[in-house]
């Protein structure tokens, strides 16, 4: 079957470092998405693995261990702005495979 | 346009009516999705669309119908809409072979009452 768990919520001080992780069960796992979401809007994509390593975009950093079915979300120099709620999102490749958790809510506190 | 549309941005209904939710893309995506997203349940996949003239079930999708006529359209009707469809409802779109990467839409958030 499919499994997906994140934190359902996180709070870090503004200026620090934050990790989101994610552990996933899925078929035929092609890679790990990740999408950010402020309240009231629509998620949008920011980064996805499909090697294991860490992929690095500005202050957003992401991580991929296949073997262990995990990935994090590393958010550095938090912003006000980065309050959010976060949805990792494994991919199993074709149109339809991507799924959605009920991702974690991140509180940037000052 | 840009990127894609919803329409309506809001709504309230009354059950049993019969409703329409509008999605429009201008990016030329051959594949289109729509999901549902409710407190605590993230994102569900009702139905999605490979291309223009197909279409397959997602996660949920009793009591919702899509259809596919063009690239750019992709409306998901509620043909007797009940209270537990009440959500805010997300059309989104990704290129052919990325569907890992997925674009959205501002969303409609649909009260049934």
């Amino acid at each position: 079957g499919q499994s997906l768990e994140q934190p359902s919520e996180v709070t870090a001080v503004e200026g620090a470092i934050v990790q989101i992780n994610c552990t996933y069960q899925t078929s035929g796992f092609y890679g790990l998405s990740w999408y950010q979401q402020h309240d009231g809007g629509a998620p949008t994509f920011l980064s996805y693995n499909a090697l294991d390593g860490l992929e690095e975009t500005g202050r957003f950093s992401s991580f991929l261990s296949r073997s262990d079915s995990y990935g994090y979300l590393l958010l550095q120099e938090l912003q006000m702005k980065d309050s959010a709620s976060y949805f990792c999102a494994p991919y199993s490749g074709g149109y339809q495979k991507v799924t959605f958790g009920t991702g974690t809510k991140l509180q940037v506190i000052p | 346009i840009a990127g894609i549309t919803q329409a309506p941005t809001s709504q309230i209904l009354a059950a049993g009516r019969r409703m329409t939710l509008r999605c429009t893309q201008d990016m030329r995506h051959n594949a289109m999705y729509w999901y549902r997203q409710d407190l605590g349940l993230g994102l569900r996949l009702i139905h999605y669309s490979n291309t223009a003239g197909t279409t397959g079930k997602g996660e949920v999708p009793d009591g919702y119908s899509v259809s596919r006529a063009n690239t750019d359209d992709f409306p998901l009707t509620l043909a007797s809409a009940v209270p537990s469809q009440t959500s805010v409802y997300f059309c989104a779109s990704s290129d052919p072979g990325t569907g890992n990467e997925q674009f959205f839409g501002p969303g409609t958030r649909l009260t049934v009452l």
